[in-house]
């Protein structure tokens, strides 16, 4: 069966440098959702969005941005990135109904320096 | 604000039980889950719950649910070295606009002795 698809799977970048991190969900899954995860933390909920609009919103900074595209892929921009940004970023996605299974793609690991 | 707490660590031997709690303090919570997390790997969905139900079982997965005292259980049957991983578990309020976003626990980390 299809899965999430994250990419890149790593990404380096520098500190004040821009990222943008792409997902495609599982076809006709509607919904979208990124988080973060930290080195030895639990997953963050950033952002989602049901039907290309924003649906909630999480601990999601200001330098960060997302949209939800007309194909349903989903587009994470992190700009001035910080050594804190550091992180595995992952991608769900899920039906609007039923609304409880949310599948998570690989994630992308993004690194600082 | 979703506080789920979990205990950081689990050893059991292999062909044991192992039982992995977790208390939450939403008590809207709506759905629960359980997922795996194997190193550098993903989040696996094992298994959810509805709120309204206080037993699931799913081939050697039971999770156990006491909305009272808003603890959630995973027990797995017959534990294998291949179920060594970290085990989240999640809870959702249900938004109001139907979205689903999973606030997760501090994780357990499951080692299994062979």
């Amino acid at each position: 069966a299809a899965g999430v698809i994250q990419s890149p799977r790593h990404l380096i970048k520098e500190k004040r440098e821009t990222a943008t991190l792409k997902c495609y969900p599982i076809p006709r899954h509607d919904t979208v959702y990124w988080y973060q995860q930290g080195p030895g933390q639990d997953p963050q909920f950033l952002i989602s969005f049901y039907e290309k609009m924003q649906s909630d919103k999480g601990s999601i900074p200001d330098r960060f941005s997302a949209q939800q595209f007309s194909d349903y892929h989903s587009e994470l921009n992190m700009s001035s990135l910080e050594l804190g940004d550091s992180a595995l970023y992952f991608c769900a996605s899920s039906l609007r109904t039923p609304i409880y299974e949310q599948y998570f793609g690989p994630g992308t690991r993004l690194t600082v320096t | 604000g979703e506080d789920v707490e979990q205990s950081l660590f689990l050893s059991v031997r292999e062909g044991d039980s192992s039982v992995i709690n977790c208390t939450y303090t939403d008590s809207s919570s709506t759905y629960l889950y359980w997922y795996k997390q194997e190193p550098g790997a993903g989040l696996q969905l094992l298994t959810y719950i509805f709120s309204n139900m206080d037993m699931k079982q799913d081939q050697r997965l039971t999770v156990l649910l006491n909305k009272k005292d808003k603890h959630l259980s995973l027990r797995i049957a017959d534990t294998q070295t291949g179920d060594s991983a970290i085990y989240f578990c999640a809870e959702s309020p249900g938004s109001q606009t139907g979205a689903n976003n999973l606030f997760f626990g501090t994780g357990t980390r499951l080692t299994v002795i062979p």
